[in-house]
């Protein structure tokens, strides 16, 4: 089974700029989640989208947006990019969710010049 | 709010000496805890799931515990290939899909 894919897998832009990152999950599974990555706040949990509706959103401005598709493939959108916003954007996947182990992907490296 | 710490930050240890990595948490309601393996550059590789206080899973030379507060990574005569970041998460019974990540502890064996 082919497991979760990104893409793109690394992008440049520049301040206030926008982007748009792409995750597709393992075949089957339904729940995606997003999460950010930088050295200095580690792993957080941005949303999680199961069955085109978002469950769940952490603390994180509105710039940061997402969807997911009815084939379960999810983007999620970053607005008015800020030097700050520069990390790994992981998405994982899940089954079902609610205890189901989430399966990650290799990340979108995002600079922000 | 929950919370998850994870000691050591870094652990540098010979090959073949074996020892444990430990994952404190605070949850309201535990619905799993999570071990998951990254390397430089890549995703977070999952490990094991436990659920319960007292489970125990194993896997090659790693064996992950459970108790009500905290979780354990046992890595047993350690290979250089074992090198990389082990993270802890924990799931909440409340809050869907969300993990709550510890910083991690970036272990290195030295041949």
């Amino acid at each position: 089974k082919a497991g979760v894919t990104q893409t793109p897998r690394y992008l440049i832009k520049t301040r206030g700029q926008q982007v748009t990152l792409s995750c597709s999950p393992i075949s089957g599974h339904r729940s995606v989640s997003w999460y950010q990555q930088t050295p200095g706040q580690g792993l957080q949990f941005l949303f999680e989208y199961f069955s085109e509706t978002q469950r769940n959103k952490g603390n994180f401005p509105g710039r940061f947006s997402g969807r997911q598709f009815s084939n379960s493939r999810s983007e999620m959108n970053v607005s008015t990019l800020e030097l700050g916003d520069s990390a790994l954007y992981l998405c994982a996947s899940s089954s079902v969710g609610g205890g189901e182990t989430q399966y990650f992907g290799p990340g979108t490296r995002l600079l922000v010049l | 709010e929950d919370q998850v710490t994870q000691s050591p930050e870094a652990l540098r240890l010979q090959e073949g000496e074996s020892s444990s990595l430990n994952c404190s948490y605070t949850v309201s309601g535990l619905r799993g805890l999570f071990w998951y393996r990254q390397d430089p550059g890549k995703g977070p590789e999952f490990l094991f799931t436990l659920y319960s206080a007292g489970e125990e899973k194993e896997k090659e030379r790693l064996k992950a515990t459970l108790t009500k507060k905290e979780s354990f990574l046992h890595i047993t005569a350690p290979k250089p290939e074992d090198s990389a970041t082990y993270l802890c998460a924990v799931q909440a019974a409340q809050g869907a899909q969300k993990l709550v990540f510890g910083q991690g502890t970036r272990l290195t064996i030295n041949p």
